[in-house]
This record gives structure tokens, C-alpha cells and sequence, in this order.
């Protein structure tokens, strides 16, 4: 079993639509919670990252940590046809975790926002 | 700022061939990580490393060596080229404190063993 679960679509919606993407994860470790946003044949940048659980608001996105369920989200609000990119979650624990910082990456889920 | 750059943008291999992957940050950054992307696999880390003259394993490391000689480049050198090499990569830089522990990604090398 992988440490994060994400499905990995692809999702389809129109343009204004609310978005819900989720993973899961294993690892009661973890404690920093990040999605990344990535564009075709681009590489991953990050969008939203939070710490333990709880919420956090920036513009149209809303990243949601649930650590009792070992499930996060993150929805988008008001979606546009420039959302459309693959969303990848990732987790780390706390403080010194080795590898360099090292992430532990969902496969992520491509999502498509149409006109 | 460049930010994390990776030369070159695509290559084809045959099986045995060797290759290097470029990489290269200009954020002053200690950690340099490289990852390779697979369909349903997600990212999987392949070698990092923590400063000059450090580095170590990843989760995949077989088939791959790397060097860090000075802060900015983190080279990834395929030794014997396989199929299952065929993959896109990523080169990453970070800051070695946070949150929020930001891994910076190059554009990535798209690659094709045949």
C-alpha cells in the first residue's frame, strides 16, 4: 500500500464549477501538508501548504487537513479553463526528516476545467 | 532569477548509452534533490543532496549517479542506459529550514530509452 492514495482522474468540469480533490495517507507522522500545481510539461509548483489540521483560504482555493481521517483536500472555487493543470499533493513530518527535505508525493490528479 | 534550470529539455537514448542531466539553481540553496515522474507512480526521489561534497540515496537510486561539487548544480549521470529509464525528470532545490520546507522544481528532462 503507497503512504499517500490519490486518484489520479482525469476529473472534468465546467467552468464555474466547485472542485474536490483528496488524498489519503498512512503516515501519522506527517505533519505538512502541501498541494502542488502542475501544468502540462511544466514542473510542480507549490500552491497551498498547512500544518497539522484545519483550514486555509488563499483567493479561490481552500486547503482542508483532517489528521484523525488521514485525509486532506483541497477545493477551488469558481474553477477557470487556467485551473486545468494535474494537482499532486505531498506530505512531510516534522523538523530533520532526511532526504533532503524529502516529500512524499501523491500521484496526482489531473483535472480539466471546460468553457 | 532563473531559478532551477535543467538541460536538455529532451533526449533520446539506446540501451547502454550513458548520458548526464543537467541541473542548475541560482537561489543559493543547500538541498538539491532529483525525482523522476511516472504515470501512476507519482514522484519518486532518485539521490538529494544536503551541501557540497553530500550526497545521498534515494528511493530509486539504481542505474543513476550524482556529484555535488558546488552549491548551484546537482548533476544526475545515467550509467548504462534501460528502458525502464524512460521517465521525466525532475531536478529540485530547497531551503534547508521552514515551513513550508518548498521543494523549487526545474522544467524537467523528458527522456526516451529505446
Amino acid at each position: 500500500q503507497k503512504e499517500v492514495e490519490q486518484d489520479p482522474g482525469p476529473l472534468s468540469v465546467p467552468e464555474g464549477a466547485i472542485v474536490s480533490l483528496n488524498c489519503t495517507y498512512s503516515n501519522s507522522a506527517f505533519q505538512y501538508f502541501m498541494w502542488y500545481r502542475q501544468y502540462s510539461r511544466k514542473g510542480p509548483e507549490l500552491l497551498m501548504y498547512t500544518y497539522s489540521s484545519g483550514n486555509k483560504e488563499d483567493g479561490r482555493f481552500t486547503a482542508q487537513v483532517d489528521k484523525s481521517s488521514k485525509y486532506i483536500s483541497l477545493f477551488i472555487r469558481d474553477s477557470q479553463p487556467s485551473d486545468s493543470a494535474t494537482y499532486l499533493c505531498a506530505m512531510r513530518g516534522e523538523g530533520l526528516t532526511g532526504g533532503g527535505n524529502k516529500l512524499t508525493f501523491g500521484t496526482g490528479t489531473q483535472l480539466k476545467v471546460e468553457l | 532569477n532563473a531559478g532551477v534550470t535543467q538541460t536538455p529539455k529532451f533526449q533520446v537514448l539506446k540501451t547502454g548509452q550513458s548520458m548526464t542531466l543537467q541541473c542548475a539553481q541560482d537561489m543559493n540553496h543547500e538541498y538539491m534533490s532529483w525525482y523522476r515522474q511516472d504515470p501512476g507512480m507519482g514522484l519518486r526521489l532518485i539521490h538529494y543532496s544536503v551541501g557540497a561534497g553530500i550526497t545521498d540515496q534515494g528511493e530509486v537510486p539504481n542505474g543513476y549517479n550524482v556529484s555535488r561539487s558546488t552549491t548551484e548544480d546537482f548533476p544526475l549521470r545515467l550509467l548504462s542506459a534501460a528502458p525502464s529509464q524512460t521517465s521525466v525528470y525532475f531536478c529540485a532545490s530547497s531551503r534547508p529550514t521552514g515551513p513550508p520546507y518548498e521543494q523549487y522544481f526545474g522544467p524537467g528532462t523528458r527522456l526516451t530509452v529505446t
